[in-house]
């Protein structure tokens, strides 16, 4: 079975300044597909950013890019400029493309931004 | 708009008295899937259903119910809820994968619904 590690429940930053969210996973398939998600207060649960883990360049959006290594099984988010309302409860979650489709989560990270 | 609606979004509750949790979605998707947030847990999938009359359940689907009857809708069913449901409830949807670069991987979740059993 898929495992998702989380191993920071919480993180702080200062405005302005970059932050790297650690994720690990345990698989042992070859394709699939992997998500940052942040839960801000409003419990609303948004996709941040995704990566296919058959393509090795790695995601960005906007100020929202990851470290995907395959090959150690690690998915870090970075976020750069940080603002206030990047603060949130952040998770990984891992997901392969056939069966069973579900997301595998980690258990979060909480970031608060420090003004 | 494309989006996953919940109801109720709040709702407290007894122990024993049957509920229902409405999940509906506008985006023609196949899949569906329940999961319950607990702290220090993170989401973990309750039930899915991969087509209309097509549901399976997930890693904690004990005190649970679904049904497909319609593809919009997936309704969530506690038949004698407990203390222990007591948590936020998501329902997402996607498209079944197709194939790379469809963008059929990603799952659209509902806003939660937070649940109270006394």
């Amino acid at each position: 079975a898929q495992t998702v590690t989380q191993s920071q429940p919480e993180m702080s930053v200062q405005e302005a300044e970059t932050v790297t969210l650690s994720c690990t996973y345990d698989t042992s398939e070859s394709d699939y597909y992997l998500f940052w998600y942040k839960q801000p207060p409003s419990r609303q649960m948004i996709l941040v950013i995704r990566q296919e883990a058959y393509k090795q360049q790695n995601a960005t959006e906007n100020r929202f890019s990851v470290n995907f290594q395959k090959a150690a099984k690690s998915f870090s988010l970075k976020i750069s400029d940080s603002q206030l309302g990047d603060a949130a409860m952040y998770f990984c979650a891992y997901r392969r493309p056939f069966g069973n489709e579900k997301l595998t989560f980690g258990t979060g990270t909480r970031l608060t931004i420090i003004p | 708009e494309a989006q996953v609606t919940q109801n109720p979004r709040y709702l407290i509750t007894v122990t024993g008295k049957k509920l229902t949790v409405t999940c509906s979605q506008n985006m023609n998707h196949e899949y569906m899937s329940w999961y319950r947030q607990d702290p220090g847990l993170g989401l973990r999938q309750i039930y899915y259903s991969m087509n209309v009359e097509v549901t399976d359940k997930g890693d904690v689907p004990e005190g649970y119910k679904v049904s497909r009857k319609e593809k919009r809708n997936f309704p969530l069913i506690l038949e004698s809820p407990s203390p222990n449901q007591t948590s936020l409830y998501f329902c997402a949807s996607s498209l079944v994968f197709r194939d790379r670069g469809t963008g059929t991987d990603t799952q659209y979740f509902g806003p939660g619904t937070r649940l109270t059993v006394l």
